[in-house]
Formats: C-alpha cells, structure tokens, sequence
C-alpha cells in the first residue's frame, strides 16, 4: 500500500515569508497525482494544489507552489508571501491514477502557524 | 455549484450504539467516498459509493457499511459503536470516470462515543 509522510508535524512562519512543508511518499506506481489539501479550524477540507506525476513541471496555483521530484519520491508545498489565513493544517496526499475509484492516502498533517 | 454537505455536525453516543452520517455529493458528481479522521491524525479512506454500489474499501471492519442513493447522496452507518470511534468522519465527491478529477470535502461531522 502507498504511504505518505509528513515529517513536520509543526512549522512557523512570519507573515509576508515563505515557508516550505515537506512530504514524501513510498509507491511502485508510475503514474498518480499527489495533492495538498488545508484544513482550516472550521475543519473542512480545501484543495490548495495538484501535480500529475506524468508532468515534470512544477504546479503552481498564485502563492503556492510545489517541488516535485518524482525519483525522490518528494512533494514539498512552497507557500510565498505568507497570510494570517494560511494558518491551517496542511494534509499531503496521494491517488493513484490506474483504474477507477481510487483512495486517496494522506499524510498525518502539518500545522502551520503564521506569525503577525 | 452546491458544495459537499454533511448532517449533522455534531454526535454524541454510547458504546454499543448505532449510528447513520450523511452526506450530499457536490452538484455533477456521482462518486462519494468516507473518511475517519481520529484526532491529530490525517483522513483515513473507509470506502467509496458509486452507481449505489461499494466500489473500494479500506482498512475497516464490516460494522461500517455505507449507502448511496440515486441522488448520489450518501449515508455512513457504523453499529456497535466504540469508543475508538469518536473521530471526524468526512464525506468527499468527486467524478468517477475523470481520474484527474479531485475529491472535494465536506465539513464533516464530530462523533463522540463514550
């Protein structure tokens, strides 16, 4: 089974910084998509970012980015410019891409505090 | 576009209940999936719904069982309930036949059993 780690169970930020959130994940599978989701206080779950593992480009979506280095087996989350509604806890998590109806798997969480 | 929404927020129930969660998938999507989400921890895929038929489970005993209903609403019962049980539970929808679609979350609902 894939598993996805977060090895940050905590990070800071100053507002206006950037911070990076580290993820990897272990899989014999070629082709899947790897996610960052927020979870805000109120709980539900937000999409930040996508990457398809069959691209070499990096995602980008306005301040947030991803570092994806796929013989790693690592997907970072850059965060530019660092806002007070950023606090959250950042989930990383993967789906496989062969078949239908796949799971996702997720890490345990990073919660990121944005400093004033 | 309607969003994932969840009923109801909130639960407290006792060992050796039962209970039934719901969820109504986002407009256009006809996949739902479940999650359990323990304290501190991430979600944890407990099984998907699609076309009113289990289409994937994880890690779970058969005490969870779930349904989907033609509106591509969805209900999660769990029996015999435990206490290792209180946890968020959150619904997802998504598209079934577009891998690359992403799963879109609900606000999930708290249960506490004691």
């Amino acid at each position: 089974a894939q598993t996805v780690t977060q090895s940050q169970p905590e990070m800071s930020v100053q507002e206006a910084e950037t911070v990076t959130l580290s993820c990897t994940y272990d899989t014999s599978e070629s082709d899947y998509y790897l996610f960052w989701y927020k979870q805000p206080p109120s709980r539900q779950m937000i999409l930040v970012i996508r990457q398809e593992a069959y691209k070499q480009q990096n995602a980008t979506e306005n301040r947030f980015s991803v570092n994806f280095q796929k013989a790693a087996k690592s997907f970072s989350l850059k965060i530019s410019d660092s806002q007070l509604g950023d606090a959250a806890m950042y989930f990383c998590a993967y789906r496989s891409a062969l078949g239908t109806g796949n799971q996702f798997y997720f890490g345990t969480g990073t919660s990121l505090t944005v400093i004033p | 576009e309607t969003g994932v929404t969840q009923s109801p927020t909130h639960l407290i129930k006792t060992r050796g209940q039962q209970v039934t969660l719901r969820c109504s998938s986002q407009s256009g999507h006809n996949t739902v999936s479940w999650y359990q989400q323990a304290l501190g921890q991430g979600p944890q895929f407990i099984f998907q719904y699609y076309r009113e038929e289990e289409n994937g489970r994880g890690n779970f005993p058969p005490r969870f069982s779930g349904l989907q209903f033609p509106n591509y609403s969805s209900e999660l019962n769990v029996n015999a309930l435990e206490l290792d049980d209180s946890a968020l539970y959150l619904c997802a929808s998504s598209l079934f036949y577009d891998p690359r679609e992403t799963q879109y979350f609900g606000p999930g609902t708290r249960l506490l059993v004691l």
